[in-house]
């Protein structure tokens, strides 16, 4: 049973790029949270999706960032006009439902804006 | 607003010998969930030992065991007979039902090195 996908592992964008990251959940997990790590600091909750709704986006930055967990595919995190203040690691963690009181992590993506 | 904190930002600790990593938290809620979490160099967060706030017994698994103060709001983590492998970043984090979901609010840390 394969864990929390992530892809890709290390990502490089330059400034005013557009980063996409992608996270398949583990099997029979319809729901998806996206944190972000900055360098030597702990992980920030960012946003949480079910398939074809976003529950939670009160982590989201307002201008820049979005995320769809789409009926069919990955979950993607997108990332607009990229800063050098976005790199940081980005974890996807998966749960089977609303109500799970634990999620898995993925081994996330680290994204380097130069 | 829920906060993890970790006060000891790095730690070392003999092999084969025992250390605690600290961690206080602030809620008002009674129910809740508190976890630590292990993340070595690879960035794999690895779950390592979990707590249910209206559980009064400390959770142990293993040579991994924790000090569940609720009063106190202190949560911290007994690593017994530590091994090498141990050296990671080490995370508290809190979970509740907070607004219709369940999030993790992780604290800042703490960098453990098993020395030889």
């Amino acid at each position: 049973n394969a864990g929390v996908m992530q892809n890709p592992r290390h990502l490089v964008r330059r400034r005013g790029q557009e980063a996409r990251l992608r996270c398949s959940p583990m099997k029979g997990h319809s729901h998806v949270y996206w944190y972000r790590q900055l360098p030597e600091e702990g992980l920030k909750f960012m946003v949480y999706l079910q398939k074809e709704n976003i529950i939670d986006e009160s982590g989201m930055p307002k201008e820049r960032f979005s995320a769809e967990f789409p009926k069919e595919g990955p979950s993607i995190l997108r990332i607009q006009q990229v800063v050098r203040g976005d790199s940081a690691a980005y974890f996807c963690a998966s749960s089977p439902a609303l109500t799970s009181t634990e999620a898995f992590f993925g081994q996330g993506t680290r994204l380097t804006v130069v | 607003a829920q906060t993890v904190t970790q006060s000891q930002p790095e730690m070392s600790v003999q092999e084969a010998e025992t250390v605690t990593l600290s961690c206080t938290y602030d809620t008002s809620e009674n129910n809740y969930y508190l976890f630590w979490y292990k993340q070595p160099p690879s960035r794999q967060m690895i779950l390592v030992i979990r707590q249910e706030a209206y559980k009064q017994q400390n959770a142990t698994e293993n040579r991994f065991s924790v000090n569940f103060q609720k009063a106190a709001k202190s949560f911290s983590l007994k690593i017994s007979d530590s091994q090498l492998g141990d050296t990671a970043m080490y995370f508290c984090a809190f979970m509740n039902h907070t607004s219709g979901t369940y999030k993790y609010i992780f604290g800042t840390g703490t960098r453990l090195k098993v020395l030889a």
